[in-house]
C-alpha cells in the first residue's frame, strides 16, 4: 500500500511560469513532509519541508503548502527555470520513526 | 566537504555472485539509511540504522543485509545477487534520530546484475 502518492508522472511548463507538483498521503501519523530534486546521476537533493503544525512554507521561489484535512501537498515553483527540470520526490516521516516514506516522483520539464 | 560518499559508483555481478556497497557520511549523523530507485517505482527503503550498533528493515530488505560499522559507515551486502537486485541503490543520512528530518543522499551505485 503506497503512503505517499504523487499521480502525475510527469509535467510540462513553460520557462516563467508557474509549476505545481501534488503528492497526497494516506498516513495520518505522518507530522513531516519534505520535497526533494533529482537530477539525472546525481543522488536525490533536499529542497525544502514543511511541519504539519504549518499549513505553508517558502523558500525563495520555492513554496510548499499542507493541507492535512485533505492529506494533500503540493510545491510551487515560480517563476519555472529550465534549471528546475528534474525529477521531484515527495517525502513524508512520522515523529517516533526514522524511516522517510518516499512517493514515485514527478518528472518536471521546464521549456525555455 | 564530501558529505556522503558511496563506493562503487557502477557494478555488474553475475547471479549468485555476492558484493558489499560501501556508504560512508562525515556530517556527524545518527541515521543511515539504503534505498533503491527503480522506474517508475520512486525510492523504496532497504534497511535503515537510527544509531550506531541498531539496523531495521525498511520495505524491500529481502535478499540484503547491512552492517553499521560505526557511527560513519554503513554497508548493503548482497549475498547472492538476482537480476531483480538490478537497480539504483543510494545510501543517505540524517541528523536526528527521533524522526527523519532532512536526509543527505550519496551519488548512487548503478548495479546491473546479468
Amino acid at each position: 500500500d503506497q503512503q505517499v502518492k504523487q499521480n502525475s508522472p510527469s509535467l510540462s511548463v513553460q520557462e516563467g511560469r508557474i509549476s505545481i507538483l501534488n503528492c497526497d498521503y494516506t498516513n495520518s501519523m505522518f507530522d513531516y513532509f519534505l520535497w526533494y530534486k533529482k537530477y539525472p546521476a546525481e543522488g536525490p537533493t533536499f529542497l525544502i519541508s514543511i511541519s504539519s503544525i504549518k499549513d505553508k512554507n517558502e523558500d525563495g521561489r520555492f513554496t510548499v503548502f499542507l493541507n492535512k484535512s485533505a492529506k494533500h501537498l503540493s510545491l510551487h515553483i515560480v517563476p519555472s527555470q529550465p534549471g528546475d527540470s528534474a525529477v521531484y520526490f515527495c517525502a513524508a516521516s512520522a515523529y517516533g520513526s526514522e524511516k522517510l516514506v518516499f512517493g514515485k516522483g514527478t518528472k518536471l520539464t521546464v521549456n525555455p | 566537504n564530501a558529505g556522503v560518499t558511496q563506493t562503487p559508483k557502477f557494478q555488474v555481478l553475475k547471479t549468485g555472485q555476492s558484493m558489499t556497497l560501501q556508504c560512508a557520511q562525515d556530517m556527524n549523523h545518527n541515521s543511515m539509511y539504503w534505498y533503491r530507485q527503480d522506474p517508475g517505482m520512486g525510492l523504496r527503503l532497504i534497511y535503515y540504522s537510527a544509531s550506531e550498533g541498531t539496523t531495521d528493515k525498511g520495505e524491500v530488505p529481502n535478499g540484503y543485509n547491512v552492517s553499521r560499522l560505526n557511527k560513519r559507515e554503513f554497508s548493503l551486502r548482497l549475498e547472492s545477487a538476482a537480476p531483480s537486485q538490478t537497480s539504483v541503490y543510494f545510501c543517505a543520512s540524517s541528523p536526528d534520530r527521533v524522526v527523519a528530518t532532512e536526509a543527505f543522499f550519496g551519488q548512487g551505485t548503478r548495479l546491473t546484475v546479468v
